[in-house]
């Protein structure tokens, strides 16, 4: 079974509506990260997490929030919508430092 | 702040080329150094990695070296196969845990 799992695995939803993203991890890791990747722009951080009272905007956090329910388990919601939101989102991991980060599988999301 | 610059693509190799992608990275301290692939619909995978000067990351006879002096950890292989296309980000470890992506390079090996 792989170790970062990412659902859904693609979703097509309409502008306005509310989307939530998630990942789980059997990797033991405290760190859990949401990206976004857009063709040419490589990867950019939306939101962190060090542990499950510890949430940290990325670089992109507008539109976008989280929860971290369980060490095993970070979800990335969009609250409503838009199109400039369509992109492939990926979850990652990492014990700590400036250490790998091991990524999930990632979701595309369509937003029309 | 911390960025990562590393060569625009795509580019298109024969097998059994000589590869060489560039990156450099613009850091205060001594920052990690990784490259990552990322194959046809997968997510990004760890390739190999320096954490110090002059540290050379090897695997799957990709290579890089860390160069303090030129800023630069410009990725290596000897002879791609056709199982090398994918896309390959040079990142750098940034403080507070976090990692900078580059923009990616595409890279495409024709049998």
């Amino acid at each position: 079974d792989a170790d970062v799992t990412q659902t859904p695995r693609n979703r097509i939803t309409k502008t306005g509506k509310r989307i939530m993203l998630e990942c789980s991890q059997t990797k033991g890791h405290d760190r859990m990260y949401w990206y976004r990747q857009d063709p040419g722009l490589g990867l950019r951080l939306i939101y962190y997490s060090f542990d499950v009272k510890d949430i940290n905007k990325g670089e992109i956090s507008d539109g976008y929030s989280v929860s971290r329910q369980a060490q095993a388990k970070f979800s990335l919601s969009l609250e409503s919508a838009i199109p400039n939101q369509t992109a492939l989102y990926f979850c990652a991991t990492s014990s700590g430092g400036a250490d790998t980060q091991y990524f999930g599988p990632g979701t595309r999301l369509t937003v029309l | 702040g911390n960025s990562v610059t590393q060569m625009e693509g795509p580019v298109t190799l024969s097998e059994e080329a000589f590869l060489t992608i560039n990156c450099t990275y613009t850091a205060t301290g001594y920052p990690s150094l990784f490259w990552y692939v990322q194959y046809p619909g997968e997510g990004l995978q760890l390739l190999l990695k320096a954490t110090k000067a002059d540290d050379k990351g090897s695997n799957k006879g990709f290579e890089a070296t860390y160069r303090k002096e030129t800023t630069s950890f410009h990725l290596e292989k000897g002879s791609v196969q056709v199982s090398d296309s994918a896309v390959y980000f040079c990142a750098l470890g940034s403080s507070a845990s976090k990692i900078i992506f580059g923009s990616g390079t595409r890279l495409s090996i024709r049998p």
